[in-house]
C-alpha cells in the first residue's frame, strides 16, 4: 500500500534563510509526487509535482522539490524564506502501477513558521 | 472560474442527525474525492470516484456514503452523525490520468455535538 511520511510536525526558519520540508514515500510502482500548501481556513493549493524526468522540479512562489529515488524522498525547498510562506504543507503520492485506479494519499502535514 | 465548490461552509449537527455535503466541479474532471482533515492526521481519503458511475472506499469510509450524481457532482452523506465525525471535509477533483494534480474546494467545517 502506498504511504507518505512527513517526519516533522513543524519547521521554524528565519526570514531570508533557506527552508526544507521533508517528505518520504512508499509505493509499489513509479511514484507521482505532489506538494500542496494550505493557508488558514482555506483549501489546499497545488505547488508542484514530479512525474518523470529532471529530479529537481520548480513550482509556484519560488518553491522547488528534489526527487531522490534511492532515498524515496521528495523534499520541498526554497532558497530564501518569506514570512508569507508560513502555512501548512502537505506531501502527496499516487503510485504509477498500471491497471486499476491509484488513489492520491497525503502525509500528515508540516507546519512552516517563518520568523521575521 | 469557480473550480470546486462545496456547500455548506459550516454546519453544526446533533448526534444522530443526518446531512449531505454537496460538491460540484466545473473543470470537466473525471475523478472526484472526499477527504477529512483532522489535526495531526493530515488528509484522509473517505471515498473517491474514479469516473462517473463508479465509487470506491478510501482509508476511512465507515459512517459515510457517497453518490456520484453526474460528472460534475459528488455528494457525501452522513446517515447518523457521531462526534467522531467532527472534522473539516474537503472535496477535490482531478483528471483521470495519474500524473494530474487534484484541485480542492474551500472545505466544510462540521461539528457534531
Amino acid at each position: 500500500a502506498q504511504s507518505v511520511a512527513q517526519p516533522e510536525d513543524q519547521v521554524n526558519v528565519a526570514e531570508g534563510n533557506p527552508l526544507t520540508v521533508k517528505c518520504t514515500y512508499s509505493v509499489s510502482g513509479n511514484p507521482y509526487l505532489f506538494w500542496y500548501v494550505q493557508y488558514p481556513n482555506r483549501g489546499l493549493q497545488f505547488l508542484l509535482k514530479y512525474i518523470t524526468g529532471d529530479n529537481l522540479v520548480k513550482g509556484s512562489y519560488g518553491f522547488e522539490a528534489e526527487f531522490n529515488k534511492s532515498q524515496t524522498s521528495f523534499h520541498l525547498k526554497k532558497p530564501s524564506a518569506l514570512v508569507s510562506d508560513s502555512a501548512l504543507y502537505f506531501c502527496a503520492v499516487r503510485d504509477g502501477v498500471s491497471g486499476g485506479y491509484n488513489k492520491l494519499i497525503f502525509g500528515a502535514g508540516t507546519r512552516l513558521a517563518v520568523h521575521p | 472560474n469557480a473550480g470546486v465548490t462545496q456547500t455548506p461552509k459550516f454546519q453544526v449537527l446533533k448526534t444522530g442527525q443526518s446531512m449531505t455535503l454537496q460538491c460540484a466541479q466545473d473543470m470537466n474532471h473525471n475523478s472526484m474525492y472526499w477527504y477529512r482533515q483532522d489535526p495531526g492526521m493530515g488528509l484522509r481519503l473517505i471515498y473517491y470516484s474514479a469516473s462517473e458511475g463508479t465509487t470506491d472506499k478510501g482509508e476511512v469510509p465507515n459512517g459515510y456514503n457517497v453518490s456520484r450524481l453526474n460528472k460534475r457532482e459528488f455528494s457525501l452523506r452522513l446517515e447518523s452523525a457521531a462526534p467522531s465525525q467532527t472534522s473539516v471535509y474537503f472535496c477535490a477533483s482531478s483528471e483521470a490520468r495519474q500524473g494530474r494534480e487534484a484541485f480542492f474546494g474551500q472545505g466544510t467545517r462540521l461539528t457534531v455535538v
